[in-house]
């Protein structure tokens, strides 16, 4: 079946405590990205990848790493969490990097940071 | 400033209603528009327009664009209570970088 898959789901942590949501498609897709949903904001993009070694920031990048090796996965990393990261956070990708076809979303990572 | 907007915020209607979700938008080098119905998970992809004119259709939904007038609006007709959810509008566009930006969504509820 295509999909977009993150794990995991839910995610409680600490202030500081590095973490990692990792993001997998199985659709050959060549654009993924990151966005953060927060009551009254919307779906704010925070990293995306054209394509394999080529990342870029979004419109709320701070606080984030990414990377892409691999053109299937897109890990989104937070090396020192702190509470204005609780938010539910989606993976994304569409077919191509011209942004001419639809994205595709994964079912979401629910992080608390306490 | 590239943004989406989006109205109403939210829309109370009853099965049977007709309603209109309205997505107007200002970005530079449009590539094109999304719908997509949100409910209590995953954004799940509804329409992608980029000519104006031309409606999308699927069932009971349908959408058009209108590139000169920078909106389009999403129809539902004949509701059901199934069609509650949140829906969200999109724009593609490359500005420098090659991003999607997202309106907050109208949120419709459906009363049996």
């Amino acid at each position: 079946e295509a999909q977009v898959t993150q794990n995991p789901r839910y995610l409680i942590t600490v202030t500081g405590k590095k973490l990692t949501v990792t993001c997998s498609q199985n659709m050959n897709h060549e654009y993924m990205s990151w966005y953060r949903q927060d009551p009254g904001l919307g779906l704010r993009q925070i990293y995306y990848s054209m394509n394999v070694e080529v990342t870029d920031k979004g419109d709320v990048p701070e606080g984030y790493k990414v990377s892409r090796k691999e053109k299937r996965n897109f890990p989104l990393i937070l090396e020192s969490p702190s509470p204005n990261q609780t938010s539910l956070y989606f993976c994304a990708s569409s077919l191509d990097g011209r942004l001419y076809s639809p994205l595709h979303f994964g079912n979401g990572t629910r992080l608390t940071v306490t | 400033e590239d943004k989406v907007v989006q109205s109403p915020l939210s829309l109370v209607v009853h099965e049977g209603d007709t309603v209109t979700l309205n997505c107007s938008y200002e970005v530079t080098n449009f590539r094109s528009l999304l719908w997509y119905k949100q409910e209590k998970k995953a954004p799940t992809f509804l329409f992608m327009l980029t000519s104006s004119g031309i409606e999308k259709k699927s069932g009971r939904l349908s959408s058009i664009l209108d590139k000169k007038e920078l909106f389009s609006i999403l129809n539902i007709t004949a509701t059901q209570t199934g069609d509650s959810a949140i829906y969200l509008c999109a724009v593609a566009y490359t500005s420098g970088t090659y991003k999607y930006i997202f309106g907050t969504g109208t949120r419709l509820k459906v009363l049996a």
